[in-house]
């Protein structure tokens, strides 16, 4: 039972390069999220999806796009990356968010 | 709007003594509240939530709704409690979401 998986667990961007981020869960569940984690800010919420084929915008989407085409898969998008971009991601998921997430291992992003 | 606080970045304590950790929340209603743990360069995973009045790894946390509190305790810290904790809330104005405060950096000295 693999959880919740993140790939890829490293990257370095350049500014303006795009990339994209999968998250994939194989428990089953609803709810799906994108997190960053910066020091000092704690984990802020970029996007969600509570289905497949929906998303909307959490606290921080600007700079960000997600799709949600199948129910395990959560991709999160870059579509021109800038050094603010700079962050540790973390996906998650959840059985409707009431009995607490499940988190992935992160993603370490890094935009020079 | 929902905030959660965690108005300690880094806490020390030394092996045996006493940890708090604190947390107060703001919300409208009836909130869940959670205690995340996250051990150095590893995903966050949950240690307590409020409605299961659970103790896990001997911590313990109360909600405490007068003072808008959710304190994480434990009567004697080990080493291996050293990590980011991190509080969080959802409630159903918010849907699922969590909301997480900006955690506490637990270093237990030998």
């Amino acid at each position: 039972n693999a959880g919740v998986t993140q790939t890829p667990k490293f990257r370095v961007l350049k500014t303006g390069q795009s990339m994209t981020l999968l998250c994939a869960q194989d428990m089953n569940h609803e709810y799906m999220y994108w997190y960053r984690q910066d020091p000092g800010m704690g984990l802020r919420l970029i996007h969600y999806s509570v289905g497949e084929g929906t998303t909307a915008k959490g606290e921080v989407p600007d700079g960000y796009n997600v799709s949600r085409l199948k129910k395990q898969n959560f991709l999160l998008g870059l579509e021109s990356a800038a050094p603010s971009q700079t962050s540790v991601y973390f996906c998650a998921s959840s059985y409707r968010g009431r009995i607490g997430y499940t988190f992935g291992s992160g993603t370490r992003l890094t935009v020079v | 709007a929902q905030r959660v606080t965690q108005p300690e970045k880094l806490l020390s304590v030394f092996k045996g003594a006493p940890v708090e950790l604190k947390c107060n929340y703001s919300y409208s209603g009836s909130p869940e509240l959670f205690w995340y743990v996250q051990y150095s360069r590893q995903r966050l995973q949950l240690l307590l939530r409020h409605i299961s009045r659970e103790s896990i790894k001997g911590f313990t946390a109360d909600l405490n709704k007068g003072e808008t509190s959710f304190h994480l305790k434990k009567p004697f810290a080990q080493e291996e409690d050293s990590a980011m904790y991190y509080c969080a809330l959802s409630g159903p104005a918010s849907g699922s979401r969590l909301t997480f405060g900006e955690g506490t950096q637990l270093t237990v000295n030998p």
